[in-house]
């Protein structure tokens, strides 16, 4: 089925461990973005990308870095967990023209302890 | 900068009875605004959009909302709960310029009561 994958779903990190959260879209969209959900905070926008080889900050990127070698895929990297970064992430994309109307993948849950 | 602001972190109905989901931007451009429903452990799902043609929005699932830039509202209604529209809700705006990046507000739980 066409979409946004993301893997892992759930995921357990001790502090200081790292890791990579997967995103992979098969709809040749150009822009892809990564969230992070809180409770009661909405969904905060951490990195984004209009394409393969540029990608840019979003407003709470601290702590996370990512890449942009292909259209398809957008990994998001922790490289010191933290409990702070305990969250709900989600990745999503857009074509150029696509007006907002993102496509979401279902969510990594991560709990740093 | 651009933000938004739902009133009302939690909204109760009955089955049958009005949504009224609200919903307040504030953008130095004309914006682009969305609702977006998330089931539980789910992704957000597009319910409608506007994007400066029509400012009465009809959605999926018998949603619309009514753009007012005179109020900067774009709050979300449905005549006749189901127990199926049991969600969160997040209202969101871009910046048509801005590589469609969109702010969210912080989400309205909705719960319906039989």
């Amino acid at each position: 089925n066409a979409g946004v994958t993301q893997t892992p779903k759930f995921r357990i990190l001790k502090i200081g461990q790292s890791m990579t959260l997967q995103c992979t879209q098969d709809m040749n969209h150009n822009y892809m973005y990564w969230y992070r959900q809180d409770p009661g905070m909405g969904l905060k926008l951490i990195y984004y990308s209009v394409g393969a080889g540029i990608t840019d900050k979003g407003e709470v990127p601290n702590g996370y870095n990512v890449s942009r070698s292909t259209t398809e895929d957008f990994p998001l990297r922790l490289e010191l967990a933290a409990p702070s970064q305990t969250s709900v992430y989600f990745c999503a994309s857009t074509p150029v023209e696509g007006l907002g109307g993102y496509t979401f993948g279902s969510g990594t849950r991560l709990t740093v302890v | 900068a651009q933000s938004v602001t739902q009133l009302g972190s939690h909204v109760s109905v009955s089955e049958g009875a009005l949504v009224l989901l609200r919903c307040n931007y504030s953008s130095s451009v004309p914006p682009y605004l969305f609702w977006y429903v998330q089931y539980p452990n789910q992704g957000l799902q597009l319910l409608l959009k506007y994007t400066s043609a029509a400012t009465l929005v009809k959605g999926i699932n018998g949603f619309e909302a009514e753009f007012k830039k005179s109020e900067t509202s774009f709050h979300l209604t449905k005549p006749s709960a189901h127990m199926s529209d049991a969600a969160e809700y997040f209202c969101a705006v871009s910046d048509p310029q801005g590589a469609q990046k969109l702010v969210f507000g912080q989400g309205t739980r909705l719960t319906i009561n039989p």
